[in-house]
């Protein structure tokens, strides 16, 4: 079963409106990170959460974690059209598994100018 | 310090014939992770190697598809008589250490074409 759930699946918004992301997961993590891919590229890492902290922060970005709800959240601030992208997130299960991580599907953000 | 290196980054091959992915990690790491993403689809992990030993092949399909990452050298993704469900980007990234809370940095992926 699929262990990370984006939600939306694709956001449209226009240049320095906010993007707000969801993603849900099912069993227990270590910490959660959200991946930024450009189409046909590779990933970039842009945030890890730890499974005891709530809410992070990197420059534009907010990342929150409700682990009772298994769900977090990413939020772009005063979107930029270069913030076009798939958003991933990802979780790690800790323990044995060797930092693997789980994907879910992601959603496909178009930021227009 | 170079990032990830992925080669090559398209491959294209006839059903039946072999493909071979290559994988250097970045300077100083010696855990790699492989990963598949198929069309319109997230990241599916497949196997997680140090420096030669697999640890964990648990997402590997049984046939046809194997691993290694040797004493010297890149980490290699082995699929042999390719079958067109092969399509996919094939990705990997690689860590200081192979445990919980650290990053994994993603080489830019090799996208595979069976035709």
């Amino acid at each position: 079963s699929q262990q990370g759930e984006e939600d939306p699946q694709a956001l449209s918004i226009q240049e320095g409106e906010n993007a707000t992301m969801n993603c849900s997961y099912k069993t227990s993590i270590n910490n959660l990170q959200w991946y930024r891919q450009n189409s046909g590229r590779g990933l970039v890492h842009l945030i890890l959460i730890r499974s005891n902290e709530r809410e992070k922060h990197s420059g534009r970005l907010r990342v929150t974690l409700d682990t009772s709800k298994k769900s977090s959240s990413l939020l772009i601030t005063a979107s930029r059209a270069a913030d076009t992208a798939s958003y991933f997130c990802a979780t790690d299960a800790g323990g044995t598994s060797y930092g693997k991580l789980t994907f879910g599907q992601g959603t496909i953000l178009t930021v227009h100018p | 310090n170079a990032g990830v290196m992925q080669n090559p980054r398209h491959l294209v091959r006839r059903r039946g014939q072999e493909a071979r992915l290559r994988c250097s990690p970045m300077k100083g790491h010696s855990h790699v992770y492989w990963y598949r993403q198929l069309p319109e689809e997230g990241l599916k992990f497949m196997v997680y190697l140090q420096k030669e030993n697999i640890i964990d092949e648990s997402g590997m399909p049984k046939e046809r598809f194997s691993a290694e990452f040797p004493k010297e050298g890149p980490s290699i993704l082995r699929i042999q008589q390719v079958v067109r469900g092969d399509s996919a980007a094939y990705f990997c990234a690689s860590s200081p250490q192979g445990t919980t809370n650290n990053e994994q940095f993603f080489g830019p992926g090799t996208r595979l074409t069976v035709l």
